[in-house]
Formats: structure tokens, C-alpha cells, sequence
């Protein structure tokens, strides 16, 4: 059971263009981390949200954090090549051990 | 080092052979993770570690799998008896401790293990 969703799996755009990428779950989550992964090399962390409602912005990056603590969404403003990667979501459930990743979204920007 | 090293990056064998593969964590970093990842995908989640002690076993996928933290540090993922389907990376994190869960982990570059 995937119990977090990442939309959308792939996506690639132009250079200068928007976008955003969604993390969905059914459960509440303490609190929800990005990290972003180029190939040949392991995730780095990017953001951690632990409010509901949260919202923080790394540069061209703007992360949010549900309300109610389910979702989370990553929105790129003028995308550049280097933004290229595969962008993970990971949650924090305090009755865990461990975190809930998800599926990761695999984002090209062409030039 | 500063990161969190892992070796070797690279390793290719028979289908059958055992394989070890190691991770140098943080200096001082307490929690230890495993993670397998297929091409291109999300994490599976294999192992954790507090200290020596493994508290997490539940996503080791067989038996032929295990792992084993010595002096709060190395780990060393063993693998018996390689299948086709262990083919993949393998990343290794640490953080400084284990709870509370949203803090940063720090991985390695990941073994490519790849079963002939």
C-alpha cells in the first residue's frame, strides 16, 4: 500500500516554465520532508514543514504543507536545467520508526 | 570524511554469490538507515539502526538479507544467495538521532548492485 502519492510521475518542461508537484496521503503526518536526487548520487534533503498550513520558500522553490497535514505540493517557478531530478516526499508519522516515501517525481528541464 | 560514504559504488556478481556492502556514516550520527532503490523509483526502506541495536527489521525482504551496525558506527548490508531481483542501489543514510523522525538524513552516493 502506497501510502503516499506522488503526482505526477514524470514530467518534463522548458526552461522558464511553472510547475507544481503534488505529495497526497489518507493519514496525518507529523511532519513531511523534500529531497531531491540527481542521478549517480543519493537524496538531499531540501525542506522539512511540521505545521499545517505551513508554507516555505527555498529561492525559486515554494513548499506548502496541507492544512490538515495529509498533503504537501512543490511549486518551481521558472524552472531551470539544473532543477533537474527526481524530487521525493517523505512523511513522519510519530508511531513509526521510519519514514513513508513516496514514489518520487522524475522532473527534466530542457533548455 | 564529511558525508556519508558507502563502497563499494559499484559491484556486479553471479547469480548465487553472497555480497557485502558497507556504509561509513556521519561521525557522531547515532541512526543508520538502508534503503533499496530500483531505477529511477522511490525508496524501500530495509533497515534501521540506533546505535548498534536494529529496533526496525520489517523491510528486510527475505532472509537471505541481513545487517549488522558495529561500535555505533561501519554497517555492513550482507546479502546471501543473490537473486536477479536484488538488482538495484543501495543507499545508506545517518542522522544524529533517531527521533524525532523529521530530521535531515544524509545518504551516500548508493552501491549499484547488479546480479548477472
Amino acid at each position: 500500500t502506497q501510502l503516499l502519492e506522488q503526482s505526477p510521475q514524470f514530467l518534463s518542461i522548458q526552461e522558464g516554465e511553472n510547475l507544481t508537484v503534488y505529495c497526497n496521503s489518507s493519514s496525518v503526518f507529523s511532519s513531511l520532508q523534500w529531497y531531491r536526487q540527481e542521478p549517480g548520487e543519493g537524496p538531499v534533503l531540501l525542506v522539512t514543514v511540521v505545521t499545517g498550513g505551513e508554507v516555505k520558500k527555498l529561492k525559486r522553490l515554494t513548499f506548502q504543507f496541507g492544512d490538515a497535514r495529509k498533503d504537501s505540493s512543490l511549486h518551481i517557478t521558472a524552472a531551470q536545467p539544473g532543477d533537474t531530478g527526481l524530487y521525493l516526499c517523505a512523511g513522519a508519522r510519530d508511531s513509526n520508526y521510519q519514514l513513508i516515501w513516496g514514489a518520487g517525481t522524475k522532473l527534466i528541464i530542457k533548455p | 570524511g564529511a558525508g556519508v560514504s558507502q563502497s563499494p559504488s559499484n559491484k556486479v556478481t553471479e547469480k548465487g554469490k553472497d555480497v557485502e556492502l558497507r556504509c561509513d556514516p556521519i561521525s557522531g550520527h547515532t541512526a543508520l538507515y538502508w534503503y533499496r532503490q530500483s531505477l529511477g523509483q522511490g525508496l524501500e526502506f530495509l533497515i534501521y539502526f540506533q546505535g548498534n541495536s536494529a529496533p526496525d527489521k520489517s523491510g528486510l525482504p527475505s532472509d537471505r538479507f541481513s545487517a549488522e551496525r558495529t561500535g555505533g558506527s561501519v554497517s555492513t548490508l550482507t546479502i546471501q544467495r543473490t537473486q536477479q531481483e536484488d538488482s538495484a542501489v543501495y543507499l545508506c543514510a545517518s542522522s544524529l538521532k533517531a527521533r524525532p523522525l523529521n530530521q535531515p538524513q544524509h545518504f551516500g552516493d548508493g552501491t549499484r548492485l547488479s546480479i548477472l
